[in-house]
């Protein structure tokens, strides 16, 4: 059956500094990957998706992924955080016609 | 604009007293999904529609029912809803991008 893991409940980072969120994930066939983010008391936006192809992902708001197949990995990852980041993030796996899977989410908090 | 809505946002009723969300969706997706969010457990899907006529059960899908007649609107049921069905509820749709697009969410409470 699918999963996703992430490790972290909750991170806290200065504004500023750099950012890598964990996610790993058990799929029998090749995933969709996907990173949404969900602002307090707000729905769930989409920041970027891996298909195929190359496993560097560029999304909105500046942040990036990248799948790694051997580790089952797709961990998300930002140079510079803001405080407009602060937010809870979900990690998610499915493919067309299938479950669609989320994580149990990571709770950023943003330091000033 | 492109947008899921969700009717209504927030509902109090008690145990065993039948009620409906309703979702729609103006993008004509084929693909549509109930998701419910409870703390440290993400979004569970519940029920899933690929198109017309065609659900399936996702991850939690005891104590609910959908229905598809129309492709725009998938509506959730709770027959006989029970205080552990208290949670915020999503709906989805999904383009062939593989792109979700959630709506506002409603806030159910179960006394």
């Amino acid at each position: 059956a699918q999963s996703v893991t992430q490790p972290d409940i909750h991170i806290t980072v200065s504004e500023g500094a750099s950012l890598e969120l964990r996610c790993n994930y058990s799929y029998g066939a090749t995933p969709y990957l996907f990173w949404y983010v969900q602002s307090p008391g707000q729905g769930l936006q989409l920041l970027l998706k891996y298909f195929s192809g190359d496993t560097l992902v560029q999304g909105i708001k500046g942040f990036e992924a990248e799948f790694k197949r051997s580790q089952s990995s797709f961990n998300l990852r930002k140079p510079s955080v803001h405080w407009s980041d602060a937010a809870e993030y979900f990690c998610a796996v499915g493919n067309y016609g299938q479950n669609f899977v989320f994580g149990p989410g990571t709770r950023l908090s943003v330091l000033p | 604009e492109a947008q899921v809505t969700q009717n209504p946002r927030y509902l109090i009723t008690v145990t065993g007293k039948k009620l409906t969300v309703t979702c729609s969706q103006n993008m004509n997706h084929e693909y549509m999904s109930w998701y419910r969010q409870d703390p440290g457990l993400g979004l569970r899907q519940i029920y899933y529609s690929m198109n017309v006529e065609v659900t399936d059960k996702g991850d939690v899908p005891e104590g609910y029912k959908v229905s598809r007649k129309e492709k725009r609107n998938f509506p959730l049921i709770l027959e006989s809803p029970s205080p552990n069905q208290t949670s915020l509820y999503f709906c989805a749709s999904r383009d062939y991008q593989e792109t979700q697009y959630f709506g506002p969410g409603t806030r159910l409470l179960v006394l």
